[in-house]
């Protein structure tokens, strides 16, 4: 199966940062990648597809990079409604998998 | 507006059974995979099943297959998952989750999920 890896596990930042999660793969996957966010007793939201496409309703802010075994997301500037932990998945195979998290908190 | 309500979760003993399901509407149900994704209490997302818009073609995550059992009715929008063999590490918060039409892929809906605690 094919391992996803996030780093870092945590990212401490602040309301206006620039902020960037990297997700990597333990093969290619030829940018069937997604990223969600996840809040605290709430199911994920999905932000990006396809590595880099931006769900319809996702704010511009949010944005996704990468190929192959290599991906990020980027949110441009920290707002107060970001603090929440990050998930990569790949989709390649049926198998899907998702990375461990990145817990966005308050610096 | 796409909605999915999971039901079904409960206390289960080592060993036991439970059959979980997923409501849906607001969507053609029969035009899209549909999955279940897990999560332990305060851990990370877990896939463990998918299946196609028409039932045929299922996928697990190795550590249920055997175990557990997706299944699908497209003329009551209904998804399922039969779960046996319970073991400890299956304590989650289950979710309903719509893939993409026709093929398999990212998530676009989420249910509320439903709790499954096995314990003695």
């Amino acid at each position: 199966d094919i391992q996803m890896t996030q780093s870092p596990s945590t990212l401490s930042a602040s309301v206006g940062d620039r902020v960037t999660i990297t997700c990597r793969a333990s093969q290619s996957i030829n940018n069937w990648l997604a990223w969600y966010q996840q809040k605290p007793g709430k199911a994920p939201n999905l932000l990006i597809y396809k590595a880099s496409n931006l769900e319809s309703g996702v704010p511009s802010r949010f944005s996704g990079s990468g190929s192959g075994t290599e991906f990020t997301l980027t949110i441009s500037s920290l707002q107060p409604d970001d603090f929440a932990t990050y998930y990569c998945q790949h989709y390649d195979t049926p198998s899907q998998t998702f990375g461990q998290g990145t817990k966005v908190e308050v610096k | 507006e796409v909605q999915l309500a999971e039901s079904g979760g409960g206390l289960v003993h080592p060993g036991g059974s439970l059959r979980l399901s997923c409501a849906a509407s607001g969507f053609t149900f029969s035009f899209y995979w549909m999955s279940w994704v897990r999560q332990t209490p305060g851990k990370g997302l877990e896939w463990v099943a998918s299946i196609g818009e028409e039932g045929g073609e299922k996928y697990y995550v190795e550590s249920v297959k055997g175990r557990f059992t997706i299944s699908r009715d497209n003329t009551k929008n209904s998804l399922s998952l039969q779960v046996r063999s319970l073991r400890a590490e299956d304590t989650a918060m289950y979710y309903c989750a719509r893939g993409p039409p026709k093929n398999y892929g990212p998530f676009d809906s989420w249910g509320l999920g439903t709790l499954v605690i096995v314990s003695s």
